[in-house]
């Protein structure tokens, strides 16, 4: 079975620190894994995933997740934040087709 | 990437009533998903529609409170029967999206039910 855990339900963090969100999954087969974001408001966007190869995975507004075999992790990270990254970040695992979301991190930035 | 028009975004219904709705896709897509997002709660899948079969139901939802249609490859409904309070939620349909190698999220139909 598959199944992805966060473990923190909200990090609060000032603004330029960096930050970790956790991920941790569960699976007894190749994982294909994938962390969104969610503004207030609005949709889900797909922020980054793993697939296969490097194990680094980075994002256009500066994002990168590991992916960690031996851990079974998948951590999200960010050097320096902004105020604008305040949004809930959710880890999923591809489960059968299907995406499996892990309980969501509520992200808040302050100035 | 796939481009999903989901409609309505939002509406507030009288308990025992039905809302239907719906999601458009600009390409063809095999499979189309349905999650709930209750009130602070992360996504949960709903049912998984297959054109010109049946859909698939995750445990704990069933056929009667939430019929799915999904007439072509392109379009697929989700209709919440007899609704009441904790039907509260947002409805988000969702899309394998070969061109982004993941999936891909309309934006959602926020649900109140009084």
């Amino acid at each position: 079975a598959q199944s992805v855990t966060q473990l923190d339900s909200q990090v609060p963090v000032f603004e330029e620190a960096p930050v970790e969100l956790r991920c941790n999954y569960s699976s007894s087969v190749s994982v294909y894994l994938f962390w969104y974001v969610q503004y207030p408001n609005q949709g889900l966007q797909l922020l980054l995933k793993y697939l296969s190869g490097s194990t680094l995975v980075e994002s256009i507004n500066g994002f990168e997740a590991e992916f960690n075999k031996s851990q079974t992790s998948f951590h999200l990270r960010k050097p320096s934040v902004h105020i604008s990254d305040t949004a809930e970040y959710f880890c999923a695992v591809r489960k059968s087709d299907k995406l499996i979301f892990g309980t969501g991190t509520r992200l808040q930035v302050f100035p | 990437s796939a481009v999903i028009s989901q409609k309505p975004s939002r509406d507030i219904c009288q308990r025992g009533t039905s809302l239907t709705i719906q999601c458009q896709v600009d390409s063809q897509v095999t499979m189309m998903f349905w999650y709930r997002q209750q009130p602070g709660q992360s996504l949960t899948l709903i049912a998984t529609a297959n054109q010109g079969s049946e859909a698939t139901y995750e445990s704990g939802f069933v056929i009667d409170k939430f019929p799915i249609s999904r007439p072509n490859l392109t379009f697929s409904t989700l209709t919440v029967s007899n609704m009441s309070p904790e039907d509260s939620s947002i409805y988000l349909c969702s899309v394998e999206d070969p061109a982004v190698y993941g999936y891909t999220f309309g934006s959602g139909t926020r649900l109140t039910v009084v």
